[in-house]
Order: C-alpha cells, then sequence, then structure tokens
C-alpha cells in the first residue's frame, strides 16, 4: 500500500502564482519524519525540508512554507509567487523509525511555472 | 566535493550482462542507502547499511541483486544476468541520523 500520496500528477501555473503541492501519508510509528525533495531535471534530488512528528509548527523558509497536520496526515507545500526556477518535480517522502529511516517516497507532483 | 559521488554516472548493459555500481557516502554518515527510480515514479527503497551490515532489504531487491558495503565506507551494487526491467536510475544516499543526503545516480539502460 502506497504510504505516501501525492494526488496531483502535474500542475501548471504562471509565474508569480502562489502554488500548494499536497501530500498525505500513512503510519502506524508515533516516531516519524516527513520530507519534502525537489528533483529538477538534471535529476539530482534536492533536499528541501524535513520535519519529525513531534513538531507540528509549521515553516517558511524563503518563499517555501509548509503545513504540517497530524489530524489529518497531511504535510502540504506551498511555493509563494512562483518563478520559473521552481518547474520540477517535487516529492514528498516518509521515513520510520521501524525502518531504519528508510525513505519512502509519494509519486511525485510535476510542477510547471510559466512565464 | 563533500556530496555523495557515484560511478558510473551511466551505464548501457545488453541483457544477460553483469553490472556493479559504487557508492561513496559522505564521510562520517554511518547510514547509507539504495534507491531505485524508473521513469515517471518516486524513488523506490531497495536495501541499506548501518555501517557494514546490510540491515534492511526491500522485497524488489530480487536474487540477480546483491549489495555490499565491506569496510562501512562505500558500497557497491551488484545486478547479475540483467533484464530490460533493470534499467532506472539507481540512487545512493547516506546519513548520520534521519536525513538523507543523495548522490547524483547511476542510470542503467538494458538493452
Amino acid at each position: 500500500a502506497q504510504k505516501v500520496t501525492q494526488a496531483q500528477t502535474e500542475i501548471s501555473v504562471v509565474e508569480k502564482e502562489d502554488v500548494t503541492l499536497d501530500c498525505v501519508y500513512e503510519t502506524r510509528d508515533t516516531t516519524y519524519y516527513l520530507f519534502w525533495y525537489k528533483q529538477p531535471p538534471s535529476g539530482e534530488l534536492v533536499f528541501l525540508i524535513r520535519r519529525n512528528s513531534f513538531d507540528e509548527q509549521n515553516e517558511i523558509s524563503g518563499r517555501y512554507s509548509w503545513n504540517f497536520q497530524k489530524s489529518t496526515s497531511s504535510f502540504n507545500f506551498t511555493i509563494t509567487a512562483s518563478q520559473v526556477v521552481d518547474s520540477a518535480v517535487y516529492f514528498c517522502a516518509l521515513s520510520e523509525e521501524h525502518s531504519g529511516y528508510a525513505l519512502n517516497f509519494g509519486k511525485g507532483t510535476s510542477l510547471l511555472v510559466t512565464p | 566535493d563533500t556530496g555523495v559521488s557515484q560511478n558510473p554516472r551511466h551505464k548501457i548493459t545488453k541483457r544477460g550482462q553483469n553490472v556493479t555500481f559504487r557508492c561513496d557516502p559522505i564521510s562520517e554518515h554511518n547510514r547509507l542507502y539504495w534507491y531505485r527510480q524508473t521513469l515517471g515514479q518516486g524513488p523506490e527503497f531497495l536495501t541499506y547499511f548501518q555501517n557494514e551490515a546490510q540491515l534492511e532489504k526491500s522485497r524488489l531487491l530480487s536474487d540477480r541483486f546483491s549489495a555490499e558495503r565491506p569496510k562501512g565506507s562505500f558500497s557497491t551494487l551488484e545486478i547479475q544476468r540483467t533484464e530490460q526491467g533493470d534499467s532506472a536510475m539507481y540512487l545512493c544516499a547516506s546519513s548520520f541520523s534521519d536525513e538523507q543526503y543523495f548522490g547524483p545516480g547511476t542510470r542503467l539502460t538494458v538493452t
């Protein structure tokens, strides 16, 4: 069963629009971590953020913000004032203590930002 | 460069041949992970090491796949009798705790 669901396969926005990428996860562990990675066309996975299960505080980093809600098992990612350079595939991932913190990735959301 | 490195970056092989990939993790990282990513999909976990011990293997890792990390430093992933379905990007990541740093990957094409 898929532990991380990214329901949006592809999103296309015009530059300067805000965009939210959804992520829903499933786990029975009390200790777990959630991640977002960016994979630009070059292919390398770029770490964006990590959140542990005990910290529901939302985080903002420049134009990026993340909303972690345990009640809905969601960890959504918002890009404010999107730019063309934000075009990439974004992956949400879950790591659980019982599996040595191996990452379970969602299928990714392909974001295209057009000028 | 102190990041995770992988060699080769690209490998083209004929079906039935054996291939071996190498991953050099960040030096102080004790955990090393292998993932496979096919086109249009997210990376899928294959196996991981803590130091030299292989602690978990995914059911995706068939008998034709073997991974080693002999001295707890670099790791190798070997695929024997390659099949066309093995064509994918093979990613290595290393960590000291729960945050993993990924290498650039080895793209395998089986013809």
